[in-house]
């Protein structure tokens, strides 16, 4: 069975513009967790949705907003890039809210 | 907020040698999870544990979810080089479905010494 998938796997960007990132969850599964993390530490939530419904956002300022579509697939969004939003960005799927399984993540690098 | 309190930050021992690692939590949590991770990956999950006492074994992987809830272990026994990688404990704790998300640890990067 395939894992958790995303897309890009790696991006440049400069200050000020906008990035999608992109998420399919395991066959199966129906909630969708988003997570920063910077070099040397451990990941921080973004955001989780269940059948297509925010159910818990994290620390992390408006210029980030996420959906859930349909199929359970995801796309996280991220207005106005700052240096300091370059990190990977890793998404995790769960058939229940607490197990979660990661994708690879997207290596994000705002110039 | 939530923070976890993981230890040590590093490890280098040898091949072979018995290692383990620990968080530690200012409240509780529900579930313990306890992930590997390589560079430029994301992190995988090692073993999960629902229950406070809880005692699991995933081969070589052995960790228990202290009895306060507060707390949790990881045990690698005779370790071999593949087992270099940085290991993060998480927690997530539920009130009434208000809490999703996960709180991680900052890792502890383990090299083995063939």
């Amino acid at each position: 069975d395939a894992g958790v998938t995303q897309s890009p796997t790696h991006l440049i960007k400069t200050r000020g513009q906008h990035v999608t990132l992109r998420c399919s969850p395991i066959s199966g599964h129906k909630s969708v967790s988003w997570y920063q993390q910077v070099l040397g530490q451990g990941p921080q939530f973004i955001f989780q949705y269940y059948e297509k419904e925010e159910r818990g956002r994290g620390n992390f300022p408006d210029r980030f907003s996420a959906r859930q579509f349909p199929n359970y697939s995801s796309e996280l969004n991220v207005n106005a890039l700052l240096l300091g939003d370059s990190a990977l960005y890793l998404c995790a799927s769960s058939p229940v809210q607490e197990t979660q399984y990661f994708g690879p993540g997207t290596r994000l690098l705002v110039l | 907020g939530q923070q976890l309190n993981q230890s040590p930050q590093s490890m280098f021992i040898q091949e072979g040698e018995d290692v383990s690692m620990n968080c530690t939590s200012s409240s509780i949590f529900n579930t313990w999870l306890w992930y590997k991770q390589d560079p430029g990956e994301g992190p995988v999950l090692l073993i999960a544990l629902y229950k406070a006492g809880e005692l699991t074994s995933n081969g070589r992987l052995t960790a228990q979810f202290g009895i306060t809830r507060k707390d949790s272990f990881l045990n690698i026994s005779a370790s071999i080089p593949s087992d270099v990688g940085i290991y993060f404990c998480a927690g997530h704790y539920t009130s009434g479905g208000s809490n999703y998300k996960l709180t991680f640890g900052k890792g502890t990067l383990l090299t083995v010494n063939p």
